[in-house]
Parts: C-alpha cells; structure tokens; sequence
C-alpha cells in the first residue's frame, strides 16, 4: 500500500525557517517523481514544487522561488521541503503527492495526510 | 486569483447529472491534458480524473472527463451524497513551468 507520511510542521515567526519531510512506503521510491502542494485555510490547492527521481529536474511556483528548496533522498525513501524566509502567506497545509511517472510531471496519484505550517508572531 | 477558472460552486439533487467546467489558456489546458482532483471534507485530496478523461481503478464510471481546446469539463451522473466535496482541476502550464490549479468548485448534494 502506497504511503505518504508528512511531517515537520508548526508555528514559525515570520522571517524563520522551517524543513518539512515526507517519508514514503509501500513504492519504488526512486522511481517516481515528487511534488508538494499546499492549501491555506479555506483556500484552494497551490502547487509549490516539483523534483525528478533522480533529482536532475526541479520546478518552483514563483511565490517560492529563492526562498524553498525541495530535494529529496531516495536511499531514505524520503522528500524534503526546506523553507525559508517565511512570511505570513506561507500559512498552510503542505502536502506532499506522488507524481505518476519518473521524468515529466504527470499527475498526482496519491497524497499524503499534510502537515500543518502557521506562520505568525 | 486561479490561472484556471472553475465556478466557486454547483449543486444538484440525488440522481442528477452536474458538470463543473475549468477554463484555461494555450499555454495549459491548451496544450496538456487535464486533471481532477476530488476532496472530501477535512481530507487529503484524491485523484479522480487524470489525462483529460481516465478514472484511475476505484473511481466510479458515474465520474467522467472530457476537454475541448483550451477548456475542460468534469461530469458527475447519478449524484450520491458522498459526492458533496471540492472538486479541482489542474493542468502543466508551459509558460510557468509548474502546475496550475482551478480555484475548486464546491459541490452540494440538496
């Protein structure tokens, strides 16, 4: 059974960092593609990034670009999300969600739980 | 705003036939296939569509995909309770190099 366990969340002041894992069970972790995604309170999905299997293709939505790093670790079955600079907007649930294939996006076919970051003062 | 546009909402009553639309532009709906996404309240989301119009194993053939140029659709027929959720659609966008969502529509079984 495909598993997607997010964690790494919390309260962070405004300007702070914060990493986020995703540990994955139950697939050929290195031969998929990742993503995370997240959505606001009340608020609809935003894709954040996406990485290759092999780590060699790596997109940022724009309102995250220079300040998230994604990677991941595929001798762990684990993804990352390293978050920096965060501001107030940055409050969400983070999912992270399996691409279908391993080298162009695809679609998601499973997601995880989430994991929940608050960004306040 | 959503770079792909969906109503904020739909509603039908049991046995119905609803239909939620996701407009986009060349650079996404265009030019790559679509997907939906379905989520129940308080849940992750689920896949339910994907490549414009194929249901992954489990999902009911009352669901159903279809897109047109640089629009799609997402059809629901014999509406049941348990379809009362957010519904999403979501397509590669060329120009941004990222994925692209519709603002969701919720639906309302009455």
């Amino acid at each position: 059974e495909v598993q997607l366990v997010e964690s790494g969340g919390g309260l962070v002041q405004p300007g702070g960092s914060l990493r986020l894992s995703c540990a994955a069970s139950g697939f050929t972790f290195s031969s998929y593609s990742m993503n995370w995604v997240r959505q606001a309170p009340g608020k609809g999905l935003e894709w954040v990034s996406y990485i290759s299997s092999s780590s060699t293709t790596i997109y940022y939505a724009d309102s995250v670009k220079g300040r998230f790093t994604i990677s991941r670790d595929n001798a762990k079955n684990s993804l990352y999300l390293q978050m920096n600079s965060l501001r107030d907007e940055d409050t969400a649930v983070y999912y992270c969600a399996r691409d279908r294939y391993s080298n162009y996006p695809t679609y998601f076919d499973y997601w995880g739980q989430g994991t929940l970051v608050t960004v306040s003062s | 705003q959503s770079v792909l546009t969906q109503p904020p909402s739909a509603s039908g009553t049991p046995g119905q036939r609803v239909t939620v639309s996701c407009s986009g532009s060349s650079s996404n709906i265009g030019s790559n296939t679509v997907n939906w996404y379905q989520q129940l309240p308080g849940t992750a989301p689920k896949l339910l569509i994907y490549s414009n119009n194929q249901r992954p194993s489990g999902v009911p053939d009352r669901f159903s995909g279809s897109k047109s140029g640089a629009s799609a659709s997402l059809a629901i027929s014999g509406l049941q309770s348990e379809d009362e959720a957010d519904y999403y659609c979501a397509a590669w966008d060329d120009s941004l190099n990222g994925w692209v969502f519709g603002g969701g529509t919720k639906l309302t079984v009455l």
